[in-house]
């Protein structure tokens, strides 16, 4: 079964701190994985994408990193900013399948002064 | 540069009564087109897709359908509402070389059913 399993489910840290969130998927063939970032009552926005032969991409403050052997992924923020409050989700899309995304349920970031 | 719109923002509507949730892309010709409901609190929930005029794809199996008459529009319905649709529905784009593509996301439409 194609699942994508984020972790934690939730997260406090302080203004200023690092943090960094864990994806692991069991989805095959695996064709790309993206990190959304979605703020409460909006859209997601994509931050990051990498395909397999990709092992790391940042996106500013932003840094995703993908070990296609163990299928997992994860994605820091260093000097985290009150911005970066929000829902971030991992999505892991399958080779030549139409719209077959899989979306993990997300890591709730919640950054306190 | 591409927008996509989606209205109404919020939209409280009573049980078993019909639905309309329209969404525009603009500035991209051909793209594929996708419905999300988002549960409070949970992940997003692929409901349709659709790769051109007339072309649509369900994942799920719901009291919900989606048209799409224009190349750049899609339009998501029910004749009649359940308390279960409530939720958050996201209309995205992405490219046309492949449905794993970045999805781009609307705003969003929050529905209440009562």
């Amino acid at each position: 079964k194609n699942q994508v399993e984020q972790s934690p489910q939730s997260l406090i840290i302080l203004e200023g701190k690092n943090c960094t969130l864990q994806c692991n998927y069991t989805v095959s063939p695996f064709s790309n994985l993206r990190w959304y970032k979605q703020d409460t009552g909006r859209g997601p926005v994509s931050l990051t994408i990498m395909t397999f032969s990709e092992n790391t991409k940042s996106n500013g403050r932003y840094t995703a990193t993908l070990d296609a052997d163990t299928k997992q992924s994860s994605l820091h923020i260093t000097a985290s900013q009150l911005s970066d409050s929000a829902s971030y989700i991992c999505v892991v899309s399958r080779n030549y399948n139409a719209g077959k995304s899989t979306f993990g349920d997300g890591t709730t970031l919640t950054v306190k002064p | 540069s591409q927008t996509i719109h989606q209205w109404p923002a919020t939209l409280v509507q009573p049980v078993g009564s019909p639905l309309s949730l329209e969404c525009t892309v603009e500035g991209t010709s051909n793209p594929n087109l996708y419905w999300y409901r988002q549960a409070a609190g949970r992940g997003l929930q692929l409901l349709f897709y659709s790769v051109g005029i007339g072309q649509i794809s369900s994942e799920v199996p719901q009291n919900l359908s989606a048209s799409r008459p224009q190349d750049r529009q899609f339009i998501l319905s029910s004749k009649k509402l359940l308390l279960s649709d409530s939720g958050f529905y996201l209309c995205a784009w992405s490219g046309s070389s492949g449905l794993s593509d970045t999805q781009y996301f609307g705003p969003g439409t929050r529905l209440t059913v009562l």
